[in-house]
């Protein structure tokens, strides 16, 4: 069935040094991918978002890459800061519905 | 511009009670879910709707009904609560045609005792 995933379930880092999360997926119909921060007791938030008809795409301080070959996504955060701290989830979306299908999520910690 | 809001924040309820969980948008979105979040379990899809009128299942529906009579609103109801379903509750809208990214409510916490 489909199936989002994570290979890590924690990561621990220093302010300052990049991150990178990554989310392993099975859907092949998925063509659409994004990258959500929930603080604790808050919503996700959108971080950023790639199409399957692209490798790699940047934002702020922010870089998805899409592995299409290997089904997997990743997130890397550049200058990892203290407000970084949350869980970060990957979600996909594919076929012709609209449905976002979520992993479990990532914890990421940042040591000052 | 308030986006996805959801009342309450907090519920407690008794096993059997009933009550609405309300999410409006003023996006005018045409797509609305409703998901749960339970501790190591991610979010789960339990309904969506694509516009006034339409609603489908999505991966945990049984035990909660809704409804979608406008664009703004997406009502999640319990029929009977159960303890399983102590959870946090996220509505979600995005906008049609070319896909998007879900834009989220800030939740509402539930407890079933």
């Amino acid at each position: 069935g489909e199936s989002v995933g994570l290979h890590l379930p924690t990561l621990s880092v220093q302010e300052g040094d990049n991150s990178i999360i990554n989310c392993a997926y099975s859907n092949s119909a998925s063509d659409y991918f994004i990258w959500y921060k929930q603080e604790s007791g808050k919503g996700p938030q959108f971080i950023i978002d790639i199409r399957s008809n692209m490798d790699k795409r940047q934002g702020q301080r922010v870089t998805v890459l899409l592995n299409k070959t290997v089904k997997h996504l990743s997130l890397q955060i550049a200058a990892t800061q203290p407000g970084d701290s949350a869980v970060y989830f990957c979600a996909e979306m594919g076929g012709s519905n609209y449905k976002l299908t979520f992993g479990k999520g990532t914890l990421l910690t940042v040591n000052p | 511009n308030a986006g996805v809001t959801q009342t309450p924040k907090f519920q407690v309820l008794k096993t059997g009670q009933s009550m609405t969980l309300q999410c409006a948008q003023d996006m005018n979105h045409e797509y609305m879910s409703w998901y749960r979040q339970d501790p190591g379990m991610g979010l789960r899809l339990i309904h969506y709707s694509v516009g006034a009128g339409i609603t489908d299942q999505g991966e945990v529906p049984n035990g909660y009904n809704v409804s979608r009579s406008t664009t703004e609103d997406f009502p999640l109801r319990l029929l009977s609560a159960a303890p399983s379903q102590t959870s946090v509750y996220f509505c979600a809208s995005s906008s049609a045609g070319v896909r998007y990214g879900y834009t989220f409510g800030s939740g509402t916490r539930l407890t079933v005792v």
